[in-house]
């Protein structure tokens, strides 16, 4: 299994202001996915983060409000542009070794927007 | 939108007691995974059943899969407190891209 982290854990910002969430995976994995849980809800896919080309956005999310980078196999970045207490949520990354195997996910970054 | 319908939406039993939950899907699937979150926090990968099967097990834990019907169910025995936490199933329907669709999940509460 693949070992995950997140940066930042938490974090409380100001609506209008942008924050970006990290991802970093211990080995090499080929996919690596965003998702968004609000409160209380199940988790939504935001985007497929492919390495050496743009995202691959699921419908209701666009890249100018969540822009993602994935310069190498390991590592990816989400930005939540531009928010607003809508935002408010946890941000999950997940990587997976394949079409029909097992996805393993980060710890989370927990949003606040005032 | 959401694939996965759960129930039920919550659960409060007392230990030592079996924890069943059910997850019902809309289109055919690569396979369904289960995973469990504790308190808002990262997913942890319980199990996951490939459609071609129909049951599995884990520890305490026992999946069937009943593509037919498209549901499943999960069953925790013997529970403990430490099984409190919020458990989703997810499925995978390949499309070039391994895409996770989740379940409402359900709110497990086991009572000492």
């Amino acid at each position: 299994s693949a070992v995950i982290s997140q940066k930042p854990s938490r974090d409380i910002c100001q609506r209008g202001t942008s924050l970006t969430i990290q991802c970093q995976v211990d080995s090499q994995v080929t996919m690596m996915f965003w998702y968004r849980q609000q409160p209380g809800q199940s988790l939504t896919l935001i985007a497929t983060a492919n390495q050496g080309s743009e995202a691959t956005y699921e419908s209701g999310f666009v890249i100018d409000k969540f822009p993602i980078s994935r310069p190498n196999l390991t590592f990816s970045t989400l930005t939540v542009s531009n928010m607003s207490p809508e935002d408010s949520s946890i941000y999950l990354c997940s990587v997976g070794q394949g079409a029909g195997e097992t996805q393993y996910f980060g710890p989370g970054t927990r949003l606040l927007v005032l | 939108s959401q694939q996965g319908e759960e129930d039920p939406q919550a659960l409060s039993i007392q230990e030592g007691e079996n924890a069943t939950m059910n997850c019902s899907y809309k289109t055919s699937i690569n396979n369904l995974q289960w995973y469990r979150q504790n308190s808002g926090r990262g997913l942890v990968h319980l199990i996951l059943i490939r459609s071609n099967e129909r049951e599995k097990h884990s520890g305490r834990l026992r999946v069937t899969l009943d593509t037919s019907k498209k549901s499943s169910s999960l069953l925790i025995t013997a529970s403990r407190a430490a099984d409190t936490a919020s458990y989703f199933c997810a499925t995978t329907r390949y499309t070039g891209f391994q895409k996770l669709v989740f379940g409402t999940g359900t709110r497990l509460l086991v009572s000492p």
